[in-house]
Protein backbone atom coordinates (compact mmCIF):
# COMPACT_ATOMS: atom_id res chain seq x y z
CA UNK A 1 0.00 0.00 0.00
CA UNK A 2 2.91 1.97 -1.05
CA UNK A 3 3.45 3.39 2.56
CA UNK A 4 0.40 4.48 3.66
CA UNK A 5 -1.31 3.76 6.74
CA UNK A 6 -4.94 4.83 7.89
CA UNK A 7 -6.43 4.51 11.79
CA UNK A 8 -8.01 2.79 12.58
CA UNK A 9 -9.02 0.29 10.02
CA UNK A 10 -12.80 -0.40 11.29
CA UNK A 11 -14.40 1.82 13.49
CA UNK A 12 -18.56 1.14 14.91
CA UNK A 13 -20.10 4.58 16.57
CA UNK A 14 -23.26 6.26 16.94
CA UNK A 15 -24.76 9.08 15.20
CA UNK A 16 -24.23 12.13 16.77
CA UNK A 17 -20.63 11.30 18.09
CA UNK A 18 -17.52 12.80 16.55
CA UNK A 19 -14.89 10.64 14.61
CA UNK A 20 -11.58 11.35 13.40
CA UNK A 21 -9.97 9.02 10.76
CA UNK A 22 -6.23 9.51 10.04
CA UNK A 23 -4.07 9.04 7.40
CA UNK A 24 -0.22 9.11 7.45
CA UNK A 25 2.27 8.74 4.75
CA UNK A 26 6.32 7.53 4.50
CA UNK A 27 6.78 8.54 0.79
CA UNK A 28 6.53 12.76 1.36
CA UNK A 29 4.02 13.27 -1.25
CA UNK A 30 2.51 16.81 -1.56
CA UNK A 31 -1.18 15.76 -2.29
CA UNK A 32 -3.29 13.79 -0.05
CA UNK A 33 -6.81 12.50 -0.27
CA UNK A 34 -9.73 11.74 1.33
CA UNK A 35 -12.54 9.11 -0.56
CA UNK A 36 -15.51 7.52 0.17
CA UNK A 37 -16.92 4.29 -1.70
CA UNK A 38 -20.30 3.41 -1.52
CA UNK A 39 -22.03 0.19 -3.56
CA UNK A 40 -23.60 2.15 -6.40
CA UNK A 41 -20.93 4.77 -6.43
CA UNK A 42 -17.26 5.08 -7.57
CA UNK A 43 -15.27 6.07 -5.25
CA UNK A 44 -15.56 10.21 -4.48
CA UNK A 45 -13.96 12.84 -3.09
CA UNK A 46 -14.69 14.42 -0.14
CA UNK A 47 -11.28 16.94 0.74
CA UNK A 48 -7.78 17.31 -0.15
CA UNK A 49 -4.36 18.94 0.41
CA UNK A 50 -2.05 20.03 -1.55
CA UNK A 51 0.44 20.70 1.26
CA UNK A 52 0.71 21.13 4.90
CA UNK A 53 -2.53 23.42 6.03
CA UNK A 54 -3.36 23.97 2.48
CA UNK A 55 -6.45 22.15 1.76
CA UNK A 56 -9.96 22.67 -0.18
CA UNK A 57 -12.87 20.78 -0.63
CA UNK A 58 -14.14 17.65 -2.89
CA UNK A 59 -17.35 16.46 -4.21
CA UNK A 60 -18.92 15.07 -1.00
CA UNK A 61 -17.50 17.92 1.95
CA UNK A 62 -20.65 18.46 3.39
CA UNK A 63 -20.08 17.08 7.23
CA UNK A 64 -16.38 16.63 6.80
CA UNK A 65 -13.71 18.73 7.89
CA UNK A 66 -9.90 17.81 7.57
CA UNK A 67 -6.51 18.99 8.82
CA UNK A 68 -3.08 18.72 7.68
CA UNK A 69 -0.65 19.76 10.35
CA UNK A 70 2.67 17.65 8.56
CA UNK A 71 3.46 16.34 5.56
CA UNK A 72 2.82 13.39 6.78
CA UNK A 73 -0.62 13.42 8.42
CA UNK A 74 -4.04 13.75 6.64
CA UNK A 75 -6.63 13.88 9.24
CA UNK A 76 -10.70 13.55 8.79
CA UNK A 77 -13.17 14.56 10.94
CA UNK A 78 -16.70 13.70 10.88
CA UNK A 79 -17.56 16.11 13.40
CA UNK A 80 -21.38 14.82 14.61
CA UNK A 81 -21.74 11.65 12.60
CA UNK A 82 -24.84 10.53 10.94
CA UNK A 83 -25.84 7.07 9.02
CA UNK A 84 -25.27 8.59 6.09
CA UNK A 85 -21.60 8.51 6.59
CA UNK A 86 -21.18 5.15 7.21
CA UNK A 87 -18.97 4.28 4.47
CA UNK A 88 -15.51 2.46 3.42
CA UNK A 89 -12.91 5.85 3.61
CA UNK A 90 -9.99 5.67 1.62
CA UNK A 91 -6.49 7.86 1.99
CA UNK A 92 -4.49 8.40 -1.57
CA UNK A 93 -1.46 10.35 -1.96
CA UNK A 94 0.06 11.50 -5.08
CA UNK A 95 3.39 13.69 -5.86
CA UNK A 96 1.56 16.37 -8.39
CA UNK A 97 -2.16 16.81 -8.76
CA UNK A 98 -3.86 13.92 -9.18
CA UNK A 99 -5.52 14.63 -12.55
CA UNK A 100 -1.77 14.58 -13.85
CA UNK A 101 -0.04 11.74 -15.76
CA UNK A 102 1.11 10.33 -12.75
CA UNK A 103 0.20 7.82 -10.46
CA UNK A 104 -2.71 7.47 -6.98
CA UNK A 105 -1.66 5.80 -4.41
CA UNK A 106 -4.20 4.50 -2.09
CA UNK A 107 -4.15 3.20 1.77
CA UNK A 108 -5.85 -0.04 2.96
CA UNK A 109 -9.33 1.79 4.11
CA UNK A 110 -11.10 2.49 6.91
CA UNK A 111 -14.73 0.96 7.73
CA UNK A 112 -17.27 3.09 9.28
CA UNK A 113 -19.85 1.71 10.34
CA UNK A 114 -22.84 4.70 12.26
CA UNK A 115 -25.66 3.18 14.01
CA UNK B 1 -22.65 15.69 -17.39
CA UNK B 2 -18.71 13.94 -17.56
CA UNK B 3 -19.77 10.16 -16.69
CA UNK B 4 -18.09 7.36 -17.09
CA UNK B 5 -19.56 3.88 -17.41
CA UNK B 6 -18.46 0.39 -16.93
CA UNK B 7 -19.65 -2.50 -17.99
CA UNK B 8 -20.54 -5.65 -17.35
CA UNK B 9 -21.53 -5.07 -13.45
CA UNK B 10 -19.57 -8.12 -12.91
CA UNK B 11 -18.48 -11.11 -14.28
CA UNK B 12 -17.24 -14.69 -13.89
CA UNK B 13 -14.77 -16.91 -15.67
CA UNK B 14 -12.81 -19.59 -15.50
CA UNK B 15 -8.89 -19.57 -14.43
CA UNK B 16 -7.09 -19.62 -17.70
CA UNK B 17 -9.74 -17.80 -19.99
CA UNK B 18 -9.26 -14.57 -21.38
CA UNK B 19 -11.63 -11.37 -20.60
CA UNK B 20 -12.11 -7.73 -21.63
CA UNK B 21 -14.06 -5.06 -19.31
CA UNK B 22 -15.06 -1.97 -21.31
CA UNK B 23 -15.14 1.72 -20.20
CA UNK B 24 -17.21 4.22 -21.63
CA UNK B 25 -17.13 8.32 -21.15
CA UNK B 26 -18.27 11.51 -21.61
CA UNK B 27 -15.66 13.68 -20.23
CA UNK B 28 -14.07 16.19 -21.85
CA UNK B 29 -11.78 17.42 -22.71
CA UNK B 30 -10.10 14.79 -21.61
CA UNK B 31 -6.79 14.18 -20.17
CA UNK B 32 -5.54 10.86 -19.35
CA UNK B 33 -7.64 7.12 -18.35
CA UNK B 34 -6.86 4.80 -15.43
CA UNK B 35 -7.42 1.24 -14.86
CA UNK B 36 -7.09 0.49 -11.36
CA UNK B 37 -7.52 -3.34 -9.59
CA UNK B 38 -9.12 -3.19 -6.22
CA UNK B 39 -9.23 -6.87 -4.01
CA UNK B 40 -11.85 -7.38 -1.63
CA UNK B 41 -11.26 -4.94 1.71
CA UNK B 42 -7.90 -3.00 -0.02
CA UNK B 43 -7.43 0.23 -1.51
CA UNK B 44 -6.88 0.41 -5.48
CA UNK B 45 -4.33 -0.21 -7.20
CA UNK B 46 -2.83 1.47 -10.57
CA UNK B 47 -2.71 -1.04 -13.39
CA UNK B 48 -2.25 1.74 -16.41
CA UNK B 49 -2.20 5.43 -16.96
CA UNK B 50 -2.97 6.13 -20.46
CA UNK B 51 -3.04 10.23 -22.24
CA UNK B 52 -4.23 11.18 -25.67
CA UNK B 53 -1.77 10.21 -27.97
CA UNK B 54 -1.73 6.26 -26.30
CA UNK B 55 -3.57 3.63 -27.65
CA UNK B 56 -2.15 0.92 -26.04
CA UNK B 57 -0.56 0.09 -22.78
CA UNK B 58 0.22 -3.59 -21.20
CA UNK B 59 1.49 -4.48 -17.50
CA UNK B 60 1.63 -8.38 -17.57
CA UNK B 61 -1.17 -9.93 -18.58
CA UNK B 62 -3.13 -6.73 -18.21
CA UNK B 63 -3.07 -4.68 -21.66
CA UNK B 64 -5.28 -1.42 -21.81
CA UNK B 65 -6.41 0.19 -25.05
CA UNK B 66 -8.24 3.47 -25.54
CA UNK B 67 -9.93 5.00 -28.48
CA UNK B 68 -10.17 8.46 -27.61
CA UNK B 69 -12.50 9.32 -31.05
CA UNK B 70 -15.01 7.03 -29.82
CA UNK B 71 -14.30 7.34 -25.71
CA UNK B 72 -14.41 3.75 -25.15
CA UNK B 73 -11.56 2.07 -23.75
CA UNK B 74 -11.29 -1.75 -22.59
CA UNK B 75 -8.92 -4.23 -20.45
CA UNK B 76 -7.95 -7.54 -21.65
CA UNK B 77 -6.76 -9.90 -19.16
CA UNK B 78 -5.07 -13.10 -20.44
CA UNK B 79 -4.73 -16.17 -19.66
CA UNK B 80 -6.72 -15.10 -15.80
CA UNK B 81 -5.56 -16.51 -12.99
CA UNK B 82 -7.67 -17.09 -9.21
CA UNK B 83 -5.36 -13.89 -8.63
CA UNK B 84 -7.17 -11.63 -11.06
CA UNK B 85 -10.43 -11.89 -8.96
CA UNK B 86 -11.03 -8.18 -8.18
CA UNK B 87 -13.26 -5.34 -9.35
CA UNK B 88 -11.50 -3.24 -11.65
CA UNK B 89 -12.52 0.54 -11.97
CA UNK B 90 -11.58 2.57 -15.01
CA UNK B 91 -11.51 6.23 -13.76
CA UNK B 92 -11.16 9.36 -16.56
CA UNK B 93 -9.01 12.70 -16.09
CA UNK B 94 -10.48 16.11 -17.05
CA UNK B 95 -8.27 17.72 -19.04
CA UNK B 96 -9.35 21.77 -16.82
CA UNK B 97 -7.54 23.86 -13.72
CA UNK B 98 -9.53 21.76 -11.19
CA UNK B 99 -8.28 18.84 -9.84
CA UNK B 100 -11.19 16.26 -11.67
CA UNK B 101 -10.89 12.77 -12.05
CA UNK B 102 -14.13 10.50 -12.70
CA UNK B 103 -14.70 7.21 -11.45
CA UNK B 104 -16.76 4.65 -13.21
CA UNK B 105 -18.41 2.35 -10.41
CA UNK B 106 -16.04 -0.58 -11.70
CA UNK B 107 -16.73 -4.24 -13.23
CA UNK B 108 -16.55 -6.98 -10.38
CA UNK B 109 -14.39 -10.67 -11.84
CA UNK B 110 -15.03 -13.55 -10.16
CA UNK B 111 -12.37 -15.83 -11.49
CA UNK B 112 -13.07 -20.02 -10.70
CA UNK B 113 -10.56 -22.70 -10.77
Amino acid sequence: DAGITQSPRHKVTETGTPVTLRCHQTENHRYMYWYRQDPGHGLRLIHYSYGVKDTDKGEVSDGYSVSRSKTEDFLLTLESATSSQTSVYFCAISESRRDRDETQYFGPGTRLLVL
Amino acid sequence: KNQVEQSPQSLIILEGKNCTLQCNYTVSPFSNLRWYKQDTGRGPVSLTIMTFSENTKSNGRYTATLDADTKQSSLHITASQLSDSASYICVVSALANTDKLIFGTGTRLQVFP
